[in-house]
C-alpha cells in the first residue's frame, strides 16, 4: 500500500515561517505530480500548490503566490512546502497529495493523500 | 475562473435512502476532468469516482456518477452508516485544481 506521511506543522506567529514534508513510501515517486492542498478549520478544501513529477514545474493559488514554495526531492521521496510570510488565514490542515501525469500539461485527479499536518498562525 | 458550486449544502436522510448530491460548474468542463471525494472527520479525502463517473477500484457500485458540460451527480443509492460525510467535486486537468464547497450529508 502507498504510505504517504505529512509532516512539519505546528504555532507560528503571523509573519514567521514554516517548512512542511511529506514522505512517500511509493516507489514510483518520481513519477507523480504532487500537491499541498489545505483546510482551514470547519472549511472546505483549497488547492495550494503543485510540483510536476520529473521536471519541477511549480503552480501556485493566487493566495499564497510570493509566499509559499513548493519543492521536491525524488532521491529521497520527499516533498517540500517553505511558507513564508504566514498569515492568520493561513491556519490550516495541509495535507500532500499525488496526481498521475497524463501528458500534455494535464494532470489526473489527486488519487492517494497523507494524513495532514496542522499549521497555525497566532500571536 | 472556473467555480464550482455545490448543492444542497446540507442534506439529511436515514440509512437506506438514496442521496442525489450535485455539482454545477459555472462553465462547461470536460467530463474527463471532474471528480468526487468523500471525507470524514479527522480524516483525509477518499477519491470515488474520477472522469465524472469512473469508479475507483475498491468503491462499493452503490456510489455512481453522471453528468456533462456544467451540470454533474454524485448518487448514492442506498446509504449505508458509514456514507454519512461530507462530499466534494473537484475539477482537474490543469495544474489548478478546484474544488466545489461540499455537501454535507448527515443522518436524519
Amino acid at each position: 500500500d502507498v504510505q504517504i506521511l505529512d509532516s512539519g506543522g505546528g504555532l507560528v506567529q503571523p509573519g514567521g515561517s514554516l517548512r512542511l514534508s511529506c514522505g512517500d513510501s511509493g516507489i514510483t515517486f518520481s513519477t507523480y505530480a504532487m500537491n499541498w492542498v489545505r483546510q482551514a478549520p470547519g472549511k472546505g478544501l483549497e488547492w495550494v500548490s503543485l510540483i510536476s513529477g520529473s521536471s519541477g514545474k511549480t503552480y501556485y493559488a493566487d493566495s499564497v503566490k510570493g509566499r509559499f514554495t513548493i519543492s521536491r526531492d525524488n532521491s529521497k521521496n520527499t516533498l517540500y512546502l517553505q511558507m513564508n510570510s504566514l498569515r492568520v488565514e493561513d491556519t490550516a490542515v495541509y495535507f500532500c497529495a499525488k496526481a498521475p501525469y497524463y501528458g500534455s500539461g494535464t494532470y489526473a485527479a489527486l488519487d492517494f493523500w497523507g494524513q495532514g499536518t496542522l499549521v497555525t498562525v497566532s500571536s | 475562473e472556473i467555480v464550482l458550486t455545490q448543492s444542497p449544502g446540507t442534506l439529511s436522510l436515514s440509512p437506506g435512502q438514496g442521496a442525489t448530491l450535485s455539482c454545477r460548474a459555472s462553465q462547461s468542463l470536460s467530463s474527463t476532468y471532474l471528480a468526487w471525494y468523500q471525507q470524514k472527520p479527522g480524516q483525509a479525502p477518499r477519491l470515488l469516482i474520477y472522469g465524472a463517473s469512473i469508479r475507483r477500484t475498491g468503491i462499493p457500485d452503490r456510489f455512481s456518477g453522471s453528468g456533462s458540460g456544467t451540470d454533474f451527480t454524485l448518487t448514492i443509492s442506498r446509504l449505508e452508516p458509514e456514507d454519512f460525510a461530507v462530499y466534494y467535486c473537484l475539477h482537474y486537468g490543469s495544474p489548478q485544481y478546484i474544488f466545489g464547497q461540499g455537501t454535507k450529508l448527515d443522518i436524519k
